[in-house]
């Protein structure tokens, strides 16, 4: 079935930093949705891409979909203290009925 | 509007005893998951509905059962609980498969001593 991996498992960066968590799927995605856990909370929806070489940008955040749609990434410009959690990137396996989580990015700031 | 709501938010249970956590949403949502998240592992996915009436397989069904008798509701059961099912479960919603966000609800920490 369908595997969906992000690398690295867990980033501690400086405040100000960038941050960047890389997500590869075994398979062709028809979109790839990003999700960001705050610590004791729940995945809250951030974006989705759905076009070969997407890039959107909200705020600090840059989200870039691989040209063939198979690699996708998130990109955080001078991290905050609000930037902390986990990120999950999430993406249909074929029939479009439900996603595939990727097992996650932790991370962590340094005030 | 509430969105997506779980109950219990917390439950020990001992090894055998049964129990049902509850999902509802108020947003008209054709679809809902169940998911468990452990530590390292991820959102794994324990069985969902594409609509009111009908459940499907996840990943990790074993030793889960679920209903959704009400288009609101979907209802996840363990008849005989297992330390190995101790996690946080969520539940999510959704309007269209893989295709929208999913809207996930508050969750439960289940422990089985």
């Amino acid at each position: 079935g369908q595997q969906v991996m992000q690398i690295p498992q867990y980033q501690h960066v400086q405040e100000g930093e960038d941050f960047t968590t890389y997500c590869n799927s075994s398979t062709t995605l028809s979109n790839i949705q990003w999700y960001k856990q705050r610590p004791g909370g729940h995945p809250v929806f951030l974006i989705q891409l759905v076009k070969s070489g997407e890039v959107k940008k909200q705020k600090r955040l840059t989200f870039q979909f691989g040209e063939a749609k198979k690699n996708s990434s998130l990109h955080i410009t001078a991290t905050q203290t609000t930037d902390v959690g986990t990120y999950f990137c999430a993406g249909p396996p074929g029939g479009n009925e439900k996603l595939t989580f990727g097992t996650g990015t932790r991370l962590t700031i340094i005030p | 509007n509430a969105g997506v709501t779980q109950t219990p938010k917390f439950r020990v249970l001992k090894t055998g005893q049964s129990m049902t956590l509850l999902c509802a949403q108020d947003m008209n949502h054709e679809y809902m998951y169940w998911y468990r998240q452990d530590p390292g592992m991820g959102l794994r996915l324990i069985h969902y509905s594409v609509g009111e009436g009908t459940t499907a397989k996840g990943e990790v069904p074993d030793g889960y059962n679920v209903s959704r008798l009400k288009k609101q509701n979907f209802l996840l059961g363990l008849e005989s609980a297992a330390p190995s099912q101790t996690s946080v479960y969520f539940c999510a919603s959704t309007s269209w498969g893989g295709y929208n966000e999913q809207f996930f609800g508050p969750g439960t920490r289940l422990t089985v001593l």
